[in-house]
């Protein structure tokens, strides 16, 4: 399983971009990338997914060099509500093997 | 369309007891997970259904067990509570191989 590594924390003012960086150096070719928003007691949701380049929707933009060793996920003009714990997944698109959180990154936005 | 959907939201139980879990995936996911949160040991994986059959396992006790019933619905069921079994369920679904997967607002479970 690819392991990841992210920031254990960051801060941040309300209405700056925030870009989240997380390395997975063995990544593997049938392995996608996964974010996860969590809140307090609540379930991860889904915020974006990928496999290179770049993918963005409403809410996030996610950044993937070619040799895909890591990947950024930035979140544009933050506001008090974007503040939770942040994970990156790397998982196959086969599906053998379950999604593995790590710690995730703790963002804190500041008003 | 429902979200995924966990019964029941808190439970407390004593040292020694059992519990059932249940989930509900969404309308036509046929993957369902379940994962164990706590604050030393965060998101940890409990093991994965996916039309019935058990696919993959994390490294739990056999205490921990799970099944999946021919509509998807999944309970989780933990025998012989320990304190530390005091954690989030949370449960997860997807339409299939390396297709989103969605959370569930999980289970509080309260071991006294």
């Amino acid at each position: 399983l690819a392991k990841t590594t992210q920031p254990i924390s960051m801060d941040s003012y309300e209405g700056q971009e925030v870009n989240i960086t997380c390395s997975h150096n063995n990544i593997a070719t049938n392995d996608y990338i996964t974010w996860y928003q969590q809140f307090p007691s609540q379930g991860p949701r889904f915020i974006i997914q990928g496999y290179k380049t770049k993918v963005t929707n409403e809410v996030a933009s996610l950044f993937i060099p070619a040799d895909r060793k890591s990947s950024t996920l930035s979140l544009p003009r933050v506001s008090l509500s974007d503040t939770a714990v942040y994970y990156c997944l790397v998982g196959d698109v086969v599906g053998n093997t379950p999604l593995v959180f790590g710690k995730g990154t703790r963002l804190s936005v500041i008003a | 369309k429902a979200g995924v959907t966990q019964t029941p939201r808190y439970l407390i139980k004593t040292r020694g007891q059992q519990v059932t879990l249940s989930c509900s995936p969404i309308s036509g996911h046929r993957s369902v997970s379940w994962y164990q949160q706590t604050p030393g040991q965060g998101l940890q994986f409990l093991f994965e259904y996916f039309s019935e059959t058990q696919r993959n396992k994390g490294n739990f006790p056999g205490r921990f067990s799970g099944r999946q019933f021919s509509n998807s619905r999944s309970e989780m069921n933990v025998s012989t509570l320990e304190l530390g079994d005091s954690a989030l369920y949370l449960c997860a679904s997807s339409l299939g191989a390396g297709e989103k997967t969605f959370f569930g607002q999980g289970t509080r479970l309260t071991v006294v």
